[in-house]
């Protein structure tokens, strides 16, 4: 079992609407990271969290330490958001333990 | 500003042949990570290093595989003798201080090995 779990693996949805991708990690961490990977590979920090939660533009990401959960949301969606996103969970040092990524699909 | 970047974007050889797979830092960065993506799985750890030195290797493969950060130049991971199963999307990622959870990792576009 991965020590990093996302859900959904595959997300597809309508231009417009709310989207949530949510990540579950079994191990304690000093922090969570959300990334986005787009076709052709490229990878993007959006988001390094240790609690609460963080706003940057249309994107909202979320921390639950005590029960170990992460969401990221992204409020009226696009088809540029098209991507696979990716939580790592960042225990005492360096080394980032990945989830497998949600492949999200927006369409127009 | 160039990013971090990696060469090349996509390497093929052949079993048996070496990869050279080249990462140079964000401009002041001096904390550099090489991750691996095997298709269908998570990226995985691999080794992270400072200049003129190996800090961690714990996720290399105990064979064939080596890396180095030297003084001047790019850092650069190395597979020797190649096998099928090297195929991979391999990204380097770079950091500005000193390896933390906290830190933020800013990474290259990756280098899409393809072994024949």
């Amino acid at each position: 079992k991965n020590e990093v779990e996302q859900s959904p693996q595959n997300l597809t949805a309508q231009e417009g609407e709310f989207i949530t991708i949510n990540c579950s990690y079994s191990v304690g961490i000093s922090a969570l990271h959300w990334l986005q990977q787009h076709p052709g590979g490229g990878i993007v920090s959006l988001f390094m969290l240790s609690s609460g939660k963080k706003k940057h533009g249309r994107l909202i990401a979320t921390i639950n330490i005590q029960e170990k959960h992460s969401s990221l949301h992204i409020t009226a969606s696009h088809p540029r958001d098209s991507a696979v996103y990716i939580c790592a969970a960042g225990g005492s040092n360096y080394k980032l333990t990945f989830g497998k990524g949600t492949l999200l699909t927006v369409n127009p | 500003n160039a990013g971090v970047m990696q060469n090349p974007r996509h390497l093929v050889r052949r079993r048996g042949q070496e990869a050279r797979l080249r990462c140079s830092p964000m401009k002041g960065h001096s904390h550099v990570y090489w991750y691996r993506q095997l298709p269908e799985e998570g990226l995985k750890f691999m080794v992270y290093l400072q200049k003129e030195n190996i800090i961690d290797e714990s996720g290399m493969p105990k064979e064939r595989f080596s890396a180095e950060f030297p003084k001047e130049g790019p850092s650069i991971l190395r597979i020797q003798q190649v096998v099928r199963g090297d195929s991979a999307a391999y990204f380097c990622a770079s950091s500005l201080t000193s390896g933390r959870a906290t830190d933020t990792q800013y990474f290259g576009p990756g280098t899409r090995l393809t072994v024949l």
